[in-house]
């Protein structure tokens, strides 16, 4: 089955650094979405994006599907940004993630 | 609109028990999708329905299990507890399938402690 890699694990950065994270898929995929994930364990979900750029605020993200990779920009990072953000691409029916990006932000 | 609400948010069982844990999408949304997180494993998808059928169902042991009612409100089961299961259970809803052009909304999930 399709496999969902994302980099860095962990980033630790100083409030107001930007920031970029990856994901990549091992193969074709029609449904791809970020999400951020609060200390409470709360899911959001930040992008739908299998392809093409889209911007919300701070955020952006740019996947490129005949690449198979996805990225997450944070701009001008803030503590609320915190958190662990996930990638999850859609395969034989099945959301299959990525195993997360730790991000803290310090104040 | 109300958003996705899952029940019990936290709740503690002993192993051998079971337990069900109840999911209402958001109005209007026919697919709810299950997820296990753990830190071991991260998460993983457990089973999608849609319109009252299971639509696929992730590398899991036979105890666990769901229905979809004809208000889309799902609820998985999980019978014979064991230590392992202990894990945040989140659902989602979306208009269609998982597979398809269709944003995920989540629920705050279920913690279930098996001691």
């Amino acid at each position: 089955g399709i496999q969902v890699e994302q980099s860095p694990p962990d980033l630790i950065l100083q409030e107001g650094a930007n920031s970029t994270l990856r994901c990549n898929f091992s193969d074709s995929v029609n449904n791809l979405q970020w999400f951020h994930q609060n200390p409470w364990g709360q899911l959001i979900n930040l992008f739908y994006i299998p392809s093409g750029t889209k911007q919300n605020g701070r955020l952006s993200a740019t996947t490129v599907a005949t690449e198979r990779y996805s990225l997450l920009y944070i701009s001008s990072s803030q503590t609320t940004d915190s958190g662990v953000y996930f990638c999850a691409a859609a395969s034989n029916y099945q959301l299959i993630w990525g195993a997360g990006t730790k991000l803290i932000i310090k104040p | 609109k109300a958003g996705v609400t899952q029940t019990p948010r936290y709740l503690i069982k002993t192993r051998g028990q079971q337990v069900t844990l109840s999911c209402s999408p958001i109005s209007g949304h026919r697919s709810v999708s299950w997820y296990q997180q753990t830190p071991g494993q991260g998460l993983q998808f457990l089973f999608e329905y849609f319109s009252e059928t299971q639509r696929n169902k992730g590398n899991f042991p036979g105890r666990f299990s769901g229905r979809q009612f004809s208000n889309s409100r799902s609820e998985m089961n999980v019978s014979t507890l064991e230590l392992g299961d202990s894990a945040l259970y989140l659902c989602a809803s979306s208009l269609g399938t998982v597979s398809g052009a269709n944003v995920l909304t989540f629920g705050a999930g279920s913690r279930l402690t098996v001691l």
